[in-house]
């Protein structure tokens, strides 16, 4: 089974319609992110978590909000879906051991607003 | 602030060919550097990585030297094949004592057979 999972996998919504994204992981990782991930821009950084209580804006929070469940379960919401946040979403994890902290990603959710 | 080029792409190669994917990088204190895949449908996974100057990643035959002197960590494969057909991505970490990956736009290659 894959370490880290995220739900749906392409979900197609409509403008102004709420959507949640799950990410579980199993690999006992305290620190979770949500990326955004859109075609000659890389991956950006939308909210990060470095452990159930510590919950933090990245780059690119707006329009976007997050949930920490328990330290597997880390939920992307998009209160309004607007159709320039359709892209592909990806949560990751990592275990927070300082500068060479390797990220661990999951599969990817494709979104698409309409 | 921090940040990573690399080379735009698509990059097209034939079977067993050379490549090599530049990439370069400006930063404060001292960062980790990274390459992650992404192949298609699937997440990011790490490549390889170098911790300070003058280190070498390498994996799968993929291999990257963390050049402080010219800010560089290009990629390079001896002999590519179509398996390798993916996005490579170049990211930094860790710099100015500060926890978060910058990535590249990424670089799409296709191996033709």
């Amino acid at each position: 089974d894959a370490d880290v999972t995220q739900t749906p996998r392409n979900r197609i919504t409509k403008t102004g319609k709420r959507i949640m994204l799950e990410c579980s992981q199993t690999k006992g990782h305290d620190r979770m992110y949500w990326y955004r991930q859109d075609p000659g821009l890389g991956l950006r950084l939308i909210y990060y978590s470095f452990d159930v209580k510590d919950i933090n804006k990245g780059e690119i929070s707006d329009g976007y909000s997050v949930s920490r469940q328990a330290q597997a379960k880390f939920s992307l919401s998009l209160e309004s879906a607007i159709p320039n946040q359709t892209a592909l979403y990806f949560c990751a994890t990592s275990t927070g051991t300082g500068s060479a902290d390797t990220q661990y990603f999951g599969p990817g959710t494709r979104l698409t607003v309409l | 602030g921090d940040s990573v080029t690399q080379m735009e792409g698509p990059v097209t190669l034939s079977e067993e060919a050379f490549l090599t994917i530049n990439c370069t990088y400006t930063a404060t204190g001292y960062p980790s550097l990274f390459w992650y895949v992404q192949y298609p449908g699937e997440g990011l996974q790490l490549l390889l990585k170098a911790t300070k100057a003058d280190d070498k990643g390498s994996n799968k035959g993929f291999e990257a030297t963390y050049r402080k002197e010219t800010t560089s960590f290009h990629l390079e494969k001896g002999s590519v094949q179509v398996s390798d057909s993916a996005v490579y991505f170049c990211a930094l970490g860790g710099s100015a004592g500060g926890f978060k990956t910058i990535f590249g736009a990424g670089t799409r290659l296709f191996v033709k057979a």
